[in-house]
């Protein structure tokens, strides 16, 4: 159990450009879930997977975003068209998929939008 | 609609003295309650959990919380605090049958020598 992970750590973006993030979870884990965190706030839910499926979506999953899992096991979180306002910490957490169990958080990647 | 309330967005203690950090939340329904440290540059790292049962419950590192029903509250407690215990820690709810978390803002204990 290797954890999950997430990469890049660290991404400076102009405005205006596109960017991708990778989170792989602990294999097997069937959950998947996006959560982004702006300075002096907890982690704001944005999306989550059963395997492939994405099951709910935040409202402040604008249509500039967008999250796949396509195999069920790693997932991309791609921002069109940065804002600054996009700079944040970008989580990913996963689990086995049962109710209340806790999630496994990875170490997050920091975008910020220049 | 659920959430979730940190009041105290720093609590400075020092060494060896015992803390608390208060944890009140509102939901129309049932959750379960979880407990999470954030170090410097890591990712949320779950110190305790309440899903049902006993309302006192004992975490790692020392910590434990307690989950008052009248109360709405899941203060998380430590009789004596280490200087390594300085984080961010963060109280969240998950309600029953959703899988999402949503999370308070924060309380970020600085441990004092």
């Amino acid at each position: 159990d290797t954890g999950v992970s997430q990469n890049p750590r660290h991404k400076i973006t102009k405005r205006g450009q596109n960017v991708t993030f990778r989170c792989d979870p602990i294999s097997e884990h069937n959950r998947l879930y996006w959560y982004r965190q702006t300075l002096g706030q907890g982690p704001e839910f944005l999306t989550y997977f059963q395997n492939e499926a994405q099951l709910e979506k935040s409202r402040l999953l604008s249509d500039r975003f967008s999250a796949e899992r396509p195999k069920g096991s790693f997932s991309t979180l791609e921002i069109q068209r940065t804002e600054q306002g996009d700079s944040a910490m970008y989580l990913c957490a996963s689990n086995p998929g049962n109710s209340g169990n806790e999630q496994y958080f990875g170490p997050g990647t920091r975008l910020t939008v220049t | 609609a659920q959430s979730v309330t940190q009041l105290d967005s720093q609590v400075p203690v020092f060494e060896e003295a015992p803390v608390e950090l208060r944890c009140n939340y509102s939901s129309s329904v049932s959750v379960y309650l979880f407990w999470y440290v954030q170090y410097p540059n890591q990712g949320l790292q779950l110190l305790l959990k309440y899903l049902s049962g006993s309302t006192l419950v004992k975490g790692i590192n020392g910590f434990e919380a307690e989950f008052n029903k009248s109360q709405t509250s899941f203060h998380l407690r430590k009789p004596s605090v280490h200087i390594s215990d300085t984080a961010e820690y963060f109280c969240a709810v998950s309600p029953s049958g959703t899988y999402k978390y949503i999370f308070g803002t924060g309380t970020r204990l600085k441990v004092l020598a």
